[in-house]
């Protein structure tokens, strides 16, 4: 099992321009995350899907979109991306979104935006 | 919202020491803790968890205290190897969903450990 794969791995991206990035887990997990990760910040919540069909925003979704494809893919789009998107996103996911469930990271995809 | 702490960001041991690395949680109502490892360049990768109806967890090598009095977690890392080098993380889990958390996961900033040779 691969578990959870992330696509691109790195992205150089100009000021205004779009681009999505794409998750997938072979985990038959229900539950799927997106996070970004900056310095001196920790992990912080993006967008969260607890099952295939829902998405719900998490602590900083401004800025971005999220599409649960089917049980294993999760994507995050950037419509318009702005410097202060450059961040590392990691997507991660989890048997269903309940009490004491561990969740599972990707490699994470580097981004920078000029 | 209520988030996790770490009392440390750095932390350097020698090879072959113990290494403690604290973290303090003041979410009451979290019931869930997890510590992750992340290496340079790398996805956070579980280490091992432990639910609040305990005080102590062990696996390989690692140990993990929760001290729900006074809210603090501990993760003690035996006989460090160099490998053992990266950011280690806390998470906590609301337990009850309440505040519309729905059980998702709070991450401290993380602490680095470097281990010498």
């Amino acid at each position: 099992n691969a578990g959870v794969t992330q696509t691109p791995k790195f992205q150089v991206l100009k000021t205004g321009q779009s681009m999505t990035l794409q998750c997938a887990q072979d985990m038959n997990h229900n539950s799927m995350y997106w996070y970004r990760q900056d310095p001196g910040m920790g992990l912080r919540l993006i967008y969260y899907s607890a099952s295939e069909g829902t998405t719900d925003k998490g602590e900083v979704p401004n800025g971005y979109n999220v599409s649960r494809l089917n049980k294993r893919e999760f994507s995050l789009r950037l419509e318009s991306a702005a410097p202060s998107q450059t961040s590392v996103y990691f997507c991660a996911s989890s048997f269903p979104l309940r009490s004491q469930e561990t969740q599972y990271f990707g490699p994470g995809t580097r981004l920078l935006v000029l | 919202g209520e988030s996790v702490g770490l009392h440390l960001p750095t932390l350097s041991v020698q090879e072959g020491d113990n290494s403690i690395i604290n973290c303090a949680y003041s979410n009451s109502a979290s019931d869930y803790f997890i510590w992750y490892k992340q290496e340079s360049g790398k996805g956070p990768q579980f280490i091992i968890d432990i639910r609040s109806n305990m005080d102590k967890r062990q696996g390989q090598r690692v140990t993990v205290l929760l001290n729900k009095t006074v809210k603090h977690l501990s993760l003690q890392i035996a006989a460090t190897q160099p490998g053992d080098s990266a950011v280690y993380f806390c998470a906590e889990q609301d337990g009850d969903g309440s505040g519309g958390s729905n059980y998702k996961l709070t991450f401290g900033k993380g602490t680095l450990l470097t281990v010498n040779p």
